[in-house]
């Protein structure tokens, strides 16, 4: 779990800004996976991609974008056209059985 | 698509007690179901974990059994402690870290 990381723990939106948590991770995966958590609720998938400068729509994309640029770098952006962003995120890259997750973010809109 | 139902949705049960949570699924194709453990504002970890192939699997005081028939799949924590007390998430896998679906989660709760 030390190999994947999120940037920042907490984070606090106005309405109408869009804003990029970061995901990092030095385990050399291919793949990488952008969840999102409500109370009450199992995970959902965002994003995923598979490979450098390519990914795809999960469940539940409108209103969020991602980027690939570097293997080891998967931000996601929450932006503006996302109506209900607070939410526990949850970055994730497959282990040898199951995914591994990082410690998340918590945005918070105020 | 893939369906998951918990339940219950929280759980209480007196320190020493054993806790059973359950998990249906719908879509025959799944054949992998991992447990995950999740403490407040923490990140889920994987606790256990059954392949379609098995019908139980058991590590310390966790077990998981799995009927395929019935769709259905338990995760079982003996002699509870305190340091139980937790969201638990069941996920069923059809393919692919993309083709996971996550059940609703159980809060436990582990009263001394």
């Amino acid at each position: 779990d030390g190999g994947i990381t999120q940037s920042p723990k907490y984070l606090f939106r106005k309405e109408g800004q869009n804003v990029t948590l970061s995901c990092e991770q030095n385990l050399n995966h291919d793949a990488m996976y952008w969840y999102r958590q409500d109370p009450g609720q199992g995970l959902r998938l965002i994003y995923y991609s598979q490979i450098v400068n390519d990914f795809q729509k999960g469940d539940i994309a409108e209103g969020y974008s991602v980027s690939r640029e570097k293997k080891e770098s998967f931000p996601l952006t929450v932006t503006s056209a996302q109506k209900n962003p607070t939410a526990f995120y949850l970055c994730a890259i497959p282990g040898a059985n199951t995914q591994y997750f990082g410690p998340g973010t918590r945005l918070t809109v105020l | 698509g893939e369906n998951v139902e918990q339940h219950p949705s929280t759980l209480s049960v007196q320190e020493g007690d054993s806790a059973v949570i359950k998990c249906t699924y719908s879509d025959s194709a799944s054949n992998y179901f991992p447990w995950y453990k999740q403490e407040l504002g923490k990140r889920p970890q994987l606790i256990i974990d059954i392949r379609s192939n098995v019908g139980e699997k058991k590590d310390q005081r966790i077990a998981v059994t799995l009927n395929k028939t019935a769709k259905h799949f338990s995760l079982h924590i003996t002699e509870t402690q305190p340091e139980d007390s937790a969201v638990y998430f069941c996920a069923a896998y059809s393919g692919g870290y993309q083709k996971v679906t996550f059940g609703t989660g159980t809060k436990l709760q582990v009263i001394p």
